[in-house]
């Protein structure tokens, strides 16, 4: 069965240090995966997305991931966190297979304390 | 560029009346379309999705339905609400043309059902 894993319900990381979101993921085929921001109350927004290529993608806001396929992992790092950086985060992904449907994780609240 | 709008952006409605939440997409034609379920702040439920005018699909059966009667307006619906309705709902677009796409969001409609 296709699923996403995210362990961490909460991470707590102090301003200036660097952060890292964790995804794990088990799909048939090539996965394509993604990484999505929430504010409160909003909608999500894109991040970045891994579809092949280099292992370690760039995104938004200073944002990155590295794609791992031994470990079937896709964690979402920054390498210095600021207090705005505070949401919730989703990892998600698509079946090489398919052109409409995303398995999302259960998303990650990222608090960032001064 | 591409935009999406969705509304209303809250709306409290009893139960037992019915419901319509729109969204259009501007910039692009022929997206894939989506509605989202968000509860509790956290998980995504895929409602619904489209690929084209007049085609909908439904991901889990429940008290809503959805349609497209343009390439670029989904709309969902009730005709009678349940307070288990309430909730964050997201629309979204993705573009039908390209494999491994990313999904944009709206800005998400609040729902309470009283």
């Amino acid at each position: 069965a296709q699923s996403v894993a995210q362990p961490e319900d909460q991470v707590n990381v102090a301003e200036g240090n660097p952060l890292t979101v964790k995804c794990t993921y088990s799909v048939s085929g090539n996965p394509y995966l993604f990484w999505y921001v929430q504010y409160p109350n909003r909608g999500l927004q894109f991040l970045l997305k891994y579809i092949t290529g280099d292992n370690l993608v760039k995104g938004s806001y200073g944002f990155e991931a590295e794609f791992n396929k031994s470990q079937t992992s896709f964690h979402l790092k920054k390498p210095s966190a600021l207090v705005s950086d505070s949401a919730l985060y989703f990892c998600a992904v698509r079946d090489a297979g398919s052109n409409y449907q995303l398995i999302w994780g259960a998303g990650t609240k990222l608090i960032i304390k001064p | 560029s591409q935009t999406i709008h969705q509304w209303p952006a809250t709306l409290v409605q009893p139960v037992g009346s019915p419901l319509s939440l729109e969204c259009t997409v501007e910039g692009t034609s022929n997206p894939n379309l989506y509605w989202y379920r968000q509860a509790a702040g956290r998980g995504l439920q895929l409602l619904f999705y489209s690929v084209g005018i007049g085609q909908i699909s439904s991901e889990v059966p429940q008290n809503l339905s959805a349609s497209r009667p343009q390439d670029r307006q989904f709309i969902l619906s009730s005709k009678k609400l349940l307070l288990s309705d309430s909730g964050f709902y997201l629309c979204a677009w993705s573009d039908g043309t390209a494999s491994g796409n990313t999904i944009y969001f709206g800005e998400g409609s609040w729902l309470t059902v009283v």
